[in-house]
């Protein structure tokens, strides 16, 4: 069984804050990792992708991965209220098979 | 802009009266995906293709078909809608031949029945 782990939250921080969200896999040949950001009745967006160890920083969001210990955290720095919603990490287990989805965690970012 | 389109973004039903939600998408992307989002639940694959190439979920009820008539479209035929089929239902393209296999969303169509 494939399995994305994420813990479901809710996640709250203080505006300015960093918020750490943590993802772990159970595939150790897992190839790449995706972070989605889901507001309230909207369709998930695509927010950061990765497929290298180490970080990948993109504006206030930086991606982490660590292959050998099968965990992927995403940063958010200096989070703002609009930043509030949950945010789903996906994996690519194999090629092109389809994309194993977390149940994602909720933040808030309480102002 | 590229992009997923789906139509209808809301949709109301009967139980029992089948409903077409419809996917469409620029990217050019030979991928396609269904997926089934019930409230605080990740995303549930219900079908994808690979070009004409169909693929169904094992645990996908019989009661959900779909259809890939060309590149750009896709719909997805719910034939006798029950009340637990009442969900958000997206649609997402991916390519292959990529090193990421990133996969992008449309906007959704929040089914209702009655």
């Amino acid at each position: 069984q494939k399995e994305v782990e994420q813990n479901s939250g809710p996640l709250s921080v203080p505006e300015g804050a960093i918020a750490s969200l943590n993802c772990t896999y159970s595939d150790r040949g897992s190839q790449s990792f995706f972070w989605y950001r889901q507001y309230s009745g909207k369709s998930p967006e695509l927010i950061m992708s990765i497929y290298s160890n180490g970080d990948k920083e993109d504006g206030r969001f930086t991606a982490q991965l660590n292959k050998a210990s099968q965990y992927v955290s995403l940063l958010i720095r200096d989070s703002q209220p609009s930043d509030s919603a949950t945010y789903l990490c996906a994996v690519n287990i194999e090629g092109n098979t389809p994309l194993v989805f977390g149940k994602g965690t909720r933040l808030s970012v309480i102002a | 802009d590229a992009m997923v389109i789906q139509n209808p973004r809301y949709q109301v039903t009967q139980f029992g009266k089948p409903v077409t939600l419809s996917c469409s998408q620029t990217l050019n992307h030979n991928v396609m995906y269904w997926y089934q989002q019930k409230s605080s639940q990740a995303p549930k694959l219900l079908f994808h293709y690979y070009d004409k190439d169909f693929n169904n979920e094992a645990d996908t009820p019989d009661n959900f078909q779909s259809r890939r008539p060309n590149t750009s479209f896709c719909f997805l035929d719910i034939r006798s809608p029950g009340l637990g089929d009442a969900a958000m239902y997206l649609c997402a393209t991916s390519r292959t031949g990529t090193s990421l296999n990133e996969q992008f969303f449309g906007p959704g169509t929040r089914l209702t029945v009655l």
